[in-house]
C-alpha cells in the first residue's frame, strides 16, 4: 500500500563519495519534495519539482542536486558528502503546489564514514 | 517569511489523559495548517489538517482548533493511548522564494505512559 517509497532505507557512504537516494510514488502527484531532517529537528525543505519545473531553496548547498526523469521517480544526488550531511532524507509528494497535504515516505537515513 | 513556533517541546501524560500542543504563526496570509505524527524510524504522517475558513475540525480522538485573529492553532488528543507516543509537527503554508510551501514547527515529543 506504500504510496511514497524511498530506497534504500539506510545508506552508508564515505566522506566525499557521491551518493544517490531515490524516491518513487504511486499517487501520480505533480509535486515531489526533498527534505533533510536532522535528529530532533523539523524537516527542512531542500528543493521540489512541480512537474519538470525545479525549485531550489536559497540555502540548499550546491552539493545537493536532484533529478526527476518522470512523474513517478525523483532522485537526490549528493556530490561530495560531508559529515554534516548525515541525516534522514525525506521525500514527499502533493497533488499540486501550495496549501495541500503532503504525503511523506519513510525516509533514507544517510550515514557518512 | 512565515515562522511557526510550537510548544511544548516535550509532553508527558498518563494514558487516558488529554494532550494539547500549541502553535503560533506569523504570516496572516497563511490559510492551511496540517499536523503530522512521526513515529521512530518513519516519515511524518498527516493526521489532521484545517483551513482558515474553519475554526475547528475533529476526527475521532483528535481535534484541531484555529484562531486566525491570534494566529495560533492547537492539536487536542483525548483519551491518549501508548500508541499516540510520537513526535508531532505542526505546519503552516507560507510564501517564500516565489512559491507556497509548508513551514514546520520544531516538533513536540509526546510520551503516553500506561
Amino acid at each position: 500500500d506504500a504510496m511514497v517509497i524511498q530506497n534504500p532505507r539506510y545508506q552508508v557512504t564515505q566522506f566525499g563519495k557521491p551518493v544517490t537516494l531515490s524516491c518513487s510514488q504511486t499517487l501520480n502527484h505533480n509535486v515531489m519534495y526533498w527534505y533533510q531532517q536532522k535528529s530532533s529537528q523539523a524537516p527542512k525543505l531542500l528543493f521540489h519539482y512541480y512537474d519538470k519545473d525545479f525549485n531550489n531553496e536559497a540555502d540548499t548547498p550546491d552539493n545537493f542536486q536532484s533529478r526527476r526523469p518522470n512523474t513517478s521517480f525523483c532522485f537526490l544526488d549528493i556530490r561530495s558528502p560531508g559529515l554534516g550531511d548525515a541525516a534522514m532524507y525525506l521525500c514527499a509528494t502533493s497533488r499540486v503546489p501550495g496549501p495541500q497535504p503532503q504525503h511523506f515516505g519513510d525516509g533514507t537515513r544517510l550515514s557518512i564514514l | 517569511g512565515e515562522n511557526v513556533e510550537q510548544h511544548p517541546s516535550t509532553l508527558s501524560v498518563q494514558e487516558g489523559d488529554s494532550a494539547v500542543i500549541k502553535c503560533t504563526y506569523s504570516d496572516s496570509a497563511s490559510n492551511y495548517f496540517p499536523w503530522y505524527k512521526q513515529e521512530l524510524g518513519k516519515g511524518p504522517q498527516l493526521i489532521i489538517d484545517i483551513r482558515s475558513n474553519v475554526g475547528e475540525k475533529k476526527d475521532q480522538r483528535i481535534a484541531v482548533t484555529l484562531n486566525k485573529t491570534a494566529k495560533h492553532f492547537s492539536l487536542h488528543i483525548t483519551e491518549t493511548q501508548p500508541e499516540d507516543s510520537a513526535v508531532y509537527f505542526c505546519a503552516a503554508n507560507g510564501f517564500s522564494g516565489g512559491y507556497n510551501k509548508l513551514i514546520f514547527g520544531a516538533g513536540t515529543r509526546l510520551a503516553v505512559h500506561p
